[in-house]
């Protein structure tokens, strides 16, 4: 079945290091990948997407490819500030009548000052 | 325009109890999923309701129901309540079963003793 795995974490960073959070996924076809974020004690928001291959999903300055050679979809920042602290999930979506998404199982990003 | 919310934010019940969760959709929905987050996961998909009929379900037991009224907004009934039913429960709205992507609500916290 369709899967998706992340690294685990949490991850630690100063404040202006790079980022980089990998996610590759199993999955038949051509799903659409997410990149979703949660602050503590708050629900999911959309951080980026892509829905075909080589597409490159960015938003406040995150980046990620949906790379299908190498079935993977790495989220990116060249750098972090201490409000990026929060967890990282990466998720698929492929149309079965039903746009369910399938989620890792999230990365704890911390960035120290 | 308005935003998912979702009520109560917290709740606590005891096992073999019923609970009900309510969540409104945002404005221009026509489509509600339901995702269960255990501490430290990702969220697992629960159903999806488009147009008050049910339209995909996880693997999750009959115990958890669910309704979409007229509105859009939605119900999630869980019977006979256990231990492991302690979790973040997300409601997402989106348009069209969700293929643009989902907005999610802040979520309700249940715990079972």
């Amino acid at each position: 079945g369709n899967s998706v795995t992340q690294m685990e974490g949490p991850v630690t960073l100063s404040e202006e290091a790079f980022l980089t959070i990998n996610c590759t996924y199993t999955a038949t076809g051509y799903p659409s990948l997410f990149w979703y974020v949660q602050y503590p004690g708050e629900g999911l928001q959309l951080l980026l997407k892509a829905t075909k291959a080589d597409d490159k999903g960015s938003n406040k300055g995150f980046e990620a490819t949906y790379r299908k050679e190498t079935t993977s979809f790495h989220l990116e920042k060249g750098s972090v500030q201490v409000s990026d602290s929060a967890v990282y999930f990466c998720a698929l979506s492929q149309s079965s009548g039903t746009y369910k998404y399938i989620f890792g199982t999230g990365t704890r990003l911390k960035v120290l000052a | 325009e308005t935003g998912v919310t979702q009520s109560p934010t917290h709740l606590i019940k005891t096992r073999g109890q019923q609970v009900t969760l309510r969540c409104s959709s945002q404005s221009g929905h026509n489509t509600v999923s339901w995702y269960q987050q255990a501490l430290g996961q990702g969220p697992q998909f629960i159903f999806q309701y488009y147009r008050e009929e049910e339209n995909g379900r996880g693997n999750f037991p009959p115990r958890f129901s669910g309704l979409q009224f007229p509105n859009y907004s939605s119900e999630l009934n869980v019977n006979a309540l256990e231990l492991d039913d302690s979790a973040l429960y997300l409601c997402a709205s989106s348009l069209n079963r969700g293929g643009d992507g989902y907005t999610f609500g802040s979520g309700t916290r249940l715990t079972v003793v």
